[in-house]
Parts: structure tokens; C-alpha cells; sequence
């Protein structure tokens, strides 16, 4: 069966602090693992990754991926109140086109 | 350019009423689509796909179900709602069955169930 986990449910840290969200998955047929950020309504996309060990960067987060593992990790350093948010990660299956997500990772980032 | 449109925004419904909420998609053809539901604080249940029309892909049995009667029109149906069937429901397009590329949202319906 298709799952996506992701760890931790949850995380309140403060600001200044860095921030490891972890997503594990097994899919058939495997093509590429996307994160999310959702702040109130729909989700903005964050990152796609293919490849193992590329990150991929933009400001403070930054992704990669291990398809030996079967793992991603999304980074966030010297988190802002403005992170606070539920970051999904997505797993896309090419041959079904299935697109499947985790529980999601409630970060809280106080001032 | 493309874009998704999803309507209504919110909506509440007595128990046993029935449910159609319609998602468009322009600007693009033969885009794989997708609605979830997700509950509160936790993450997206996909509840159908379809790479194509008139093909959808049931992943949760429940008393709800999708169609696809166009090529960028996809529409999640229930002859008769449940309290359960409460949540905030997206639906979502993607590029090609074996292209890789992000999937974009649309706002969401709020359903409310009384």
C-alpha cells in the first residue's frame, strides 16, 4: 500500500531556532517527492525533488531527498513567526498518477 | 497561463442532502486531477484521481463520488451527506500522468454538515 509518513505531528519552537521536518514514503513506481506550506487555505507549493542528494534551496529552507532511504527532509533556519504553518510532503506515482500526501507537520514558530 | 477554479467557497448542508461541488481547470489539456479532504490541522486524503475522462480512481469507499465529464471539469458528488463528510475539500490539477511537475490547488470548499 501507498503511504506517506511524516514526523514530527507537530513543533512549536521559538524564533532564531532551525527546524528538520522528515518525510518517509513508500509508493510504486516512485517519481518525484513535493513539499508544501498551508497557511490558511490552499497549499503553495515548495519544492520538487527527483534526484537523490540535490538540495534544493530558496532562503532559509531547503530540501533533499535519499531514494536509497526512501526520505526527505525540509529545513528551515532561523525560523520567523511568519513559518508557522502545516508544511505537507507529497509523494507523485507515475504510472497510476497518483498523488499522495502525509499527516502534515503543524509547526508554531513563537516570538 | 493556467488556472484552477473551484466553487463554492463555503457551504453548509443538512444531513441526507445531496453535494456537488465542480472544479475547472484552463489553460491546459489532459491534466491529471484530484480531489482531497482534509480534516482539521491534519493533512490531505485523497479522495479521487483521473488521468483522463471518464477515468477516476476511487481510493477511500465512502458515499461520495467523482466525474469527469469534460476534459478539464471534475465534479465530487454525494446522493445523501453524512456529519462525517464535514471537512475542507480541495481539488487539484497536475501536468501529465508521467511528467513531473507540482500540483496546483485550488481555494477549497469549506463543508460544513448539520
Amino acid at each position: 500500500e501507498d503511504k506517506v509518513v511524516q514526523s514530527p505531528l507537530s513543533l512549536v519552537v521559538h524564533e532564531g531556532d532551525t527546524v528538520t521536518l522528515n518525510c518517509s514514503y513508500e509508493v510504486t513506481n516512485f517519481r518525484s517527492l513535493l513539499w508544501y506550506k498551508q497557511e490558511k487555505k490552499a497549499p503553495t507549493f515548495l519544492f520538487m525533488l527527483t534526484s537523490s542528494g540535490i538540495e534544493k534551496k530558496s532562503g532559509r529552507l531547503s530540501s533533499i531527498l535519499d531514494k536509497k532511504e526512501l526520505f526527505s527532509i525540509l529545513n528551515i533556519t532561523a525560523t520567523q513567526t511568519g513559518d508557522s504553518a502545516v508544511y505537507l510532503c507529497a509523494v507523485y506515482s507515475s504510472n497510476t498518477g497518483k498523488l499522495i500526501f502525509g499527516q502534515g507537520t503543524t509547526l508554531q514558530v513563537k516570538p | 497561463s493556467q488556472t484552477i477554479h473551484q466553487w463554492p467557497a463555503t457551504l453548509v448542508q443538512p444531513v441526507g442532502s445531496p453535494l456537488s461541488l465542480e472544479c475547472t481547470v484552463e489553460g491546459t489539456s489532459n491534466p491529471n486531477l484530484y480531489w482531497y479532504r482534509q480534516a482539521a490541522g491534519r493533512g490531505l486524503q485523497l479522495l479521487f484521481y483521473s488521468v483522463g475522462i471518464g477515468q477516476i480512481s476511487s481510493e477511500v469507499p465512502q458515499n461520495l463520488s467523482a466525474s469527469r465529464p469534460q476534459d478539464r471539469q471534475f465534479i465530487l458528488s454525494s446522493k445523501k451527506l453524512l456529519l462525517s463528510d464535514s471537512g475542507f475539500y480541495l481539488c487539484a490539477w497536475s501536468v501529465g500522468l508521467y511528467v513531473s511537475t507540482e500540483a496546483f490547488f485550488g481555494q477549497g470548499t469549506r463543508l460544513t454538515v448539520v
